[in-house]
């Protein structure tokens, strides 16, 4: 059964500082793979995501992540982050046989002025 | 277009009764999907659908039915409430295999007393 591993659980930043989430999931299929954010007391919307083709994409309010097929990974990051990219933030896997779209456990990102 | 819809928004169930929360979208999707949503553990799907006529089980199933009589609507059924179905509920739903990300409803606050 694919699954997908958050290893940072919550994540402090100062403004301006760089961020880097992990994810890495555990499939041998074709997948796509996503991230979707939650700003608080709201419902998920998506950043980003890979089908094919070049493995650095770009998303909204100046995301990237970068899929790395042999290393099963998909982080995601952004150069100079913003107080208001406070949320929490999801990585998820999805078969592209069955279409079950499987998330990590999330990170709480919390950006200091 | 309202794009996913879930009612109601909160809800209190006492232990043991039965309930079902709603979901329609507007999109012509064909896949659909529930998920629940609790601290520290991510979403989590329950079931889902790749169209009318055709469910199968996600991560978490046990306690919850489905069915999908029609493209709209994809209802999750809860049919003896109990305190470990306390959670977050998400409806979600996506074009068709290879487009774009699941979109996903605004959620129903669900507490089992």
């Amino acid at each position: 059964a694919q699954s997908v591993s958050q290893h940072n659980h919550h994540v402090i930043l100062s403004e301006a500082a760089s961020l880097e989430l992990g994810c890495n999931y555990s499939y041998g299929g074709t997948v796509n793979l996503f991230w979707y954010v939650q700003y608080p007391g709201q419902h998920l919307q998506l950043l980003l995501k890979y089908f094919s083709g070049d493995p650095l994409v770009k998303g909204i309010k100046g995301f990237e992540a970068e899929f790395i097929k042999s290393k099963f990974s998909f982080n995601l990051r952004k150069p100079s982050v913003q107080w208001s990219d406070t949320a929490e933030y999801f990585c998820a896997v999805n078969d592209y046989n069955t279409d079950k779209l499987i998330f990590g456990t999330g990170t709480r990102l919390q950006v200091f002025p | 277009n309202a794009g996913v819809t879930q009612t109601p928004k909160f809800q209190v169930l006492k232990t043991g009764q039965s309930m079902t929360l709603q979901c329609a979208q507007d999109m012509n999707h064909e896949y659909m999907s529930w998920y629940r949503q609790d601290p520290g553990m991510g979403l989590r799907l329950i079931h889902y659908s790749v169209g009318a006529g055709i469910t199968d089980q996600g991560e978490v199933p046990n306690g919850y039915n489905v069915s999908r009589s029609t493209t709209e609507d994809f209802p999750l059924r809860l049919l003896s409430a109990a305190p470990s179905q306390t959670s977050v509920y998400f409806c979600a739903s996506r074009a068709r295999k290879g487009s774009d990300g699941y979109t996903f409803g605004s959620g129903t606050r669900l507490t089992v007393v």
